[in-house]
């Protein structure tokens, strides 16, 4: 599959500020879609996108479609301790193939 | 409505022993994906099952397999089991008739092979 470039590999914030987390690749996907991991569980679908320059919220989430196609960023407001845990950006070249995952974003929110 | 169930949620395999784990979709999901995690590779995908045929296929050996019944219920099947082989493996389903992006995934399935 491709490689999904997903930075930072980790980050701390304190509660209530806002961050930031980006995924890029060498390759032009259709679809861009961001999962958060919990300990212990499976992925969930957080914010799917699938127009070039699309921007679509989920409460405190926001997500962008990179023009290019090839990145996408995920922002989240006012960050709360329950959003601790994995963040994973995923790309899918058209509907029929398979999901290429990045390797995760782990954010800590500390008090 | 009940979520993606696996089983076993733990299990532990010696090298060269094989394993077989279950996936039980979404009620009404007929695409079933497969996805190895581990910390070092991340989320790889396996395979995908649509009305019992494999639609898509991964990069890994031909020790790992699969299969879906007409029931859209899944299995896995890894033979001959390598100490890389310890991951999680997660299952997800789909409801759209192929496979999309938003995927339902169950806890999966947490294998050590010792």
């Amino acid at each position: 599959g491709q490689q999904l470039n997903q930075s930072p590999q980790s980050m701390f914030t304190q509660e209530g500020e806002d961050v930031s987390m980006n995924c890029t690749s060498s390759s032009i996907f259709n679809t861009w879609l961001w999962y958060k991991q919990d300990p212990g569980e499976g992925p969930v679908l957080l914010i799917a996108l699938y127009k070039a320059g699309e921007l679509t919220s989920n409460g405190r989430l926001t997500a962008q479609f990179g023009i290019t196609r090839k990145d996408s960023f995920l922002n989240i407001s006012a960050s709360i301790p329950s959003d601790v845990g994995i963040y994973f950006c995923a790309g899918q070249l058209d509907s029929g193939y398979a999901l290429n995952f990045g390797k995760g974003t782990s954010l800590l929110v500390t008090p | 409505k009940a979520g993606v169930t696996q089983t076993p949620r733990y299990l532990i395999k010696t090298r060269g022993q094989q394993v077989t784990l279950s996936c039980s979709p979404i009620s009404g999901h007929r695409s079933v994906s497969w996805y190895q995690q581990t910390p070092g590779q991340g989320l790889q995908f396996l395979f995908e099952y649509f009305s019992e045929t494999q639609r898509n296929k991964g990069n890994f050996p031909g020790r790992f397999s699969g299969r879906q019944f007409s029931n859209s219920r899944s299995e896995m099947n890894v033979s001959t089991l390598e100490l890389g082989d310890s991951a999680l493996y997660l299952c997800a389903s789909s409801l759209a008739a192929g496979p999309t992006g938003e995927l339902f995934f169950g806890e999966g399935s947490r294998l050590t092979v010792l």
